[in-house]
């Protein structure tokens, strides 16, 4: 979805590295939110934020740090990458309000290789 | 921990035939959702069910919702080749706070 975008989309790293992938959305949603998908597990979540000054951590958060620098961006850092990082992240959004307001919005994706 | 697993893990169809999917779930929701994902590609929302709605259709989909069961299907008749993806249910629980969990996926190919 061309409103969510994801930079990089593909990184490939060290073990050990500080790494951030960002997001930014055009649709003025409210409601933003890190995933990550392994093969087999499905989407688990990592952290999600509500508005700017909010911060969840989600299933997965250990490991991983965000920041929400405008309701437009929301950030995703992993402070000391490790192999077991190495997935396919996604950003998305959603409205808190509205007919579609549990409807989420998926960026496309970053591919994640931690060496 | 996952919410929603869905059943089958993959499904293997020819074009024309109907799909089907099943999503359980463990704990009371609020609602379910139904999402597709093309290859590598990020999901894009399908249909969303209510707890308090049993069926509900969009276009080739249908969905039904058990809430006696804790379960959900996914019908896509006449499938078509631009079919193939994968299809998750994510489920909103009623527990407060944030709790809508994805399930694992099932990944249908359609051939043509």
């Amino acid at each position: 979805d061309a409103d969510v975008t994801q930079t990089p989309r593909n990184r490939i790293t060290k073990t050990g590295k500080r790494i951030m992938l960002e997001c930014s959305q055009t649709k003025g949603h409210d409601r933003m939110y890190w995933y990550r998908q392994d093969p087999g597990l499905g989407l688990r979540l990592i952290y999600y934020s509500f508005d700017v000054k909010d911060i969840n951590k989600g299933e997965i958060s250990d490991g991983y740090s965000v920041s929400r620098q405008a309701q437009a961006k929301f950030s995703l850092s992993l402070e000391s990458a490790i192999p077991n990082q190495t997935a396919l992240y996604f950003c998305a959004t959603s409205d808190h309000q509205g007919a579609a307001y549990n409807e989420q919005f998926f960026g496309p994706g970053t591919r994640l290789t931690v060496l | 921990s996952q919410q929603g697993e869905e059943d089958p893990q993959a499904l293997s169809i020819q074009e024309g035939e109907n799909a089907t999917m099943n999503c359980s779930y463990k704990t009371s929701i609020n609602n379910l959702q139904w999402y597709r994902q093309n290859s590598g590609r990020g999901l894009v929302h399908l249909i969303l069910i209510r707890s308090n709605e049993r069926e509900k259709h969009s276009g080739r989909l249908r969905v039904t919702l058990d809430t006696s069961k804790k379960s959900s299907s996914l019908l896509i008749t006449a499938s078509r080749a631009a079919d193939t993806a994968s299809y998750f249910c994510a489920t909103e629980g009623n527990t407060g706070g944030f709790k809508t969990i994805f399930g694992a996926g099932t990944r249908l190919f359609v051939k043509a």
